[in-house]
């Protein structure tokens, strides 16, 4: 696609539930990265996907959250058992390597109540 | 890890005025991005520079890596121009970006 799609664009969820958000990256880019970015603060990583190599997950909070890319293109971010301070938008970049400016998402805002 | 620091944290300005802002870093990196998030959220990507300098119509960067800084220029400032700049910074033995805690800047008319 033109850009990086991200769905839902909003989602309330209650406390203990498990939500998955969803990123579509540009064709064609084979690097995706997933952030998010709490209310007022800056971005801060979870994930990272490089083509086929194994996923760098060092950025990922805790064993609550995990994510998958299949067929090297959308990726799934989930997160089980949400809490709040899960709540945050979540966003989603790609690029067409390591080395090369991110796109963006317009991001998946998250509500835990 | 690296560490990013953005000054100023908040800038205001009348427009047309010029503004600088600064990026400095506390490690080698081969990965430096400079990003727009206007006031609904959306984050723009403006330059990918890790050195040298670029420039795209009212914008300008320049990098320079050895002395670890990195400055972003806007000229004749629009009320558009207003948001959060972040600098990205990707140390050499890394695999994504860190980023800046931002400069604030609001344009008024």
């Amino acid at each position: 696609g033109a850009g990086v799609s991200q769905s839902p664009s909003n989602k309330v969820t209650e406390k203990g539930k498990d939500v998955e958000l969803r990123c579509d990256p540009i064709s064609g880019h084979t690097a995706l990265y997933w952030y998010r970015q709490s209310l007022g603060q800056g971005l801060e990583f979870l994930i990272y996907f490089q083509g086929n190599s194994a996923p760098d997950k060092s950025g990922l909070p805790s064993d609550r959250f995990s994510a998958e890319r299949t067929g090297g293109s959308v990726s799934t971010l989930t997160i089980q058992r949400t809490q709040q301070e899960d709540s945050a938008v979540y966003l989603c970049a790609s690029s067409r390597g390591r080395r090369e400016g991110y796109t963006f998402g317009s991001g998946t805002r998250l509500t835990v109540v | 890890g690296i560490q990013v620091e953005q000054s100023p944290p908040d800038l205001i300005l009348q427009e047309g005025a010029n503004s600088t802002l600064r990026c400095n870093f506390s490690d080698s990196v081969n990965n430096l991005q400079w990003f727009h998030q206007n006031p609904w959220g959306q984050l723009i990507n403006l330059f990918y520079i890790p050195s040298g300098t670029k420039q795209n119509g009212r914008l300008s960067a320049t990098t320079v890596a050895t002395e670890r800084y990195s400055l972003l220029y806007i000229s004749s400032s629009q009320t558009t121009d207003s948001g959060v700049y972040f600098c990205a910074v990707e140390e050499t033995s890394g695999s994504r970006l860190t980023f800046g805690e931002g400069t604030q800047l609001t344009v008024n008319p």
